[in-house]
């Protein structure tokens, strides 16, 4: 597709229950990232692929939160029993190159409220 | 381990004034340095980035920064603001230890009529 595509937009769920968020990179991008943008704070790096190298999972907050990637095309991120504090924008961004030094090119997000 | 520091979440300017937005950063190699802008209702999109050679940068929309590795700042100038202008920067580091970049908390610019 032209860009990083997200779904859904927007998600509200109740505390306790589980989410799934999707992200369709840019085609031939071999890398993906995921981020968390709590309101009015930074972009909380989560969780990185390339290739068919292992992720890099350092920055998932919990074991409640896990990602997977089909070889270099969707990524699903999903959230068990989710909790208010999980309230954010999630951002998917994908790029071409195996080090940070080329541009990622970021969906719209994904605003995820729990209630 | 990398940091970025914003000084000011929000910055107020009149149109056609100077526009500056800080990024301080923190790296144990040398780092690549990015301005990312973020529009309401729309995504980020890199404003500029820094890697190698040149210590000025120059971006779209008039928007440049400089590399002072002495300060270790990159922060974001443009010589004359204009309403479209109004956003959220992001300064982003990374470096060839890691992969994934780590940004600041965000500058909220508003410009005044």
């Amino acid at each position: 597709g032209a860009g990083v595509s997200q779904s859904p937009s927007n998600k509200v769920t109740e505390k306790g229950k589980d989410v799934e968020l999707r992200c369709d990179p840019i085609s031939g991008h071999t890398a993906l990232y995921w981020y968390r943008q709590r309101l009015g704070q930074g972009l909380e790096f989560l969780i990185y692929f390339q290739g068919n190298s292992a992720p890099d999972k350092s920055g998932l907050p919990s074991d409640r939160f896990s990602a997977e990637r089909t070889g270099e095309s969707v990524s699903t991120l999903t959230i068990q029993r989710t909790q208010q504090e999980d309230s954010a924008v999630y951002l998917c961004a994908s790029s071409l190159a195996r080090i940070m030094n080329t541009e990622a090119f970021f969906g719209q997000g994904t605003r995820l409220t729990v209630v | 381990a990398q940091s970025v520091t914003q000084l000011g979440s929000h910055v107020s300017v009149s149109e056609g004034a100077l526009v500056l937005l800080r990024c301080n950063y923190s790296s144990s190699v040398p780092p690549y340095l990015f301005w990312y802008v973020q529009y309401p209702n729309q995504g980020l999109q890199l404003l500029l980035k820094y890697t190698t050679g040149a210590t000025l940068v120059k971006g779209i929309n008039g928007f440049e920064a400089e590399f002072k590795k002495s300060e270790t700042s990159f922060h974001l100038t443009k010589p004359s603001a204009h309403m479209s202008d109004a956003a959220e920067y992001f300064c982003a580091v990374s470096d060839t230890g890691r992969r994934a970049l780590t940004f600041g908390s965000g500058t909220r610019l508003q410009v005044q009529p």
